[in-house]
């Protein structure tokens, strides 16, 4: 079946304690991307990359890192978290870089206390 | 800097009662220009793409539209099953992505 994952779903954790939410997808998808997405301020792209070892800055890339080693792969990476980046989590991915049929991945809903 | 801007924020719709909702946008070097469907809890998932004025696309009750400056998703004798938040997006000439904050739809029988 073709699909975006993402782990983990849900996260709780403490403010500085570095952490990695995964992205991968199977279908051979050139764009992925993510997003964070908060009431009342919307969907907004954290990096976004365009193919391996191609990454781009988004709306909102402080406080984060993310790297493209593999197609599949786009993992998300916070140094150090802080309580302001609590938030509703997305990765996305599509085929072409402009076609944007995005698939989304079903989301990780982290809190840092 | 890019920007979209989505109204109205929240539609209640009786079933069957047509509608549209408005996407306005500035956008460097437009791309394209998507919409999305977004159910409670879940990812966002596409509907349409849009790449230049006058382009129009239709899915089911759903039909989107572009001029220069903003896009209208029409919504024809809408169902209950429509009820979700639609999402409109465009993609400037640097590949980013840039969301509009919504229109949350609500259809009663």
């Amino acid at each position: 079946e073709a699909q975006v994952t993402q782990n983990p779903r849900y996260l709780i954790t403490v403010t500085g304690k570095k952490l990695t939410v995964t992205c991968s997808q199977n279908m051979n998808h050139e764009y992925m991307s993510w997003y964070r997405q908060d009431p009342g301020l919307g969907l907004r792209q954290i990096y976004y990359s365009m193919n391996v070892e191609v990454t781009d800055k988004g709306d909102v890339p402080e406080g984060y890192k993310v790297s493209r080693k593999e197609k599949r792969n786009f993992p998300l990476i916070l140094e150090s978290p802080s309580p302001n980046q609590t938030s509703l989590y997305f990765c996305a991915s599509s085929f072409g870089t402009t076609d944007n049929e995005q698939f989304f991945g079903p989301g990780t809903r982290l809190t840092v206390l | 800097e890019d920007q979209v801007t989505q109204s109205p924020e929240a539609l209640r719709l009786q079933e069957g009662e047509s509608s549209s909702l408005n996407c306005s946008y500035t956008v460097s070097g437009l791309r394209g220009l998507f919409w999305y469907r977004q159910d409670p809890g879940k990812g966002p998932e596409f509907l349409f793409t849009l790449y230049s004025a006058g382009e129009e696309k239709e899915k089911e009750r759903l039909k989107a539209t572009l001029t220069k400056k903003e896009s209208f998703l029409h919504i024809t004798a809408p169902k209950p099953e429509d009820s979700a938040t639609y999402l409109c997006a465009v993609q400037n000439s640097g590949y980013a992505l840039n969301f509009g904050k919504g229109t949350s739809l609500l259809v009663t029988p």
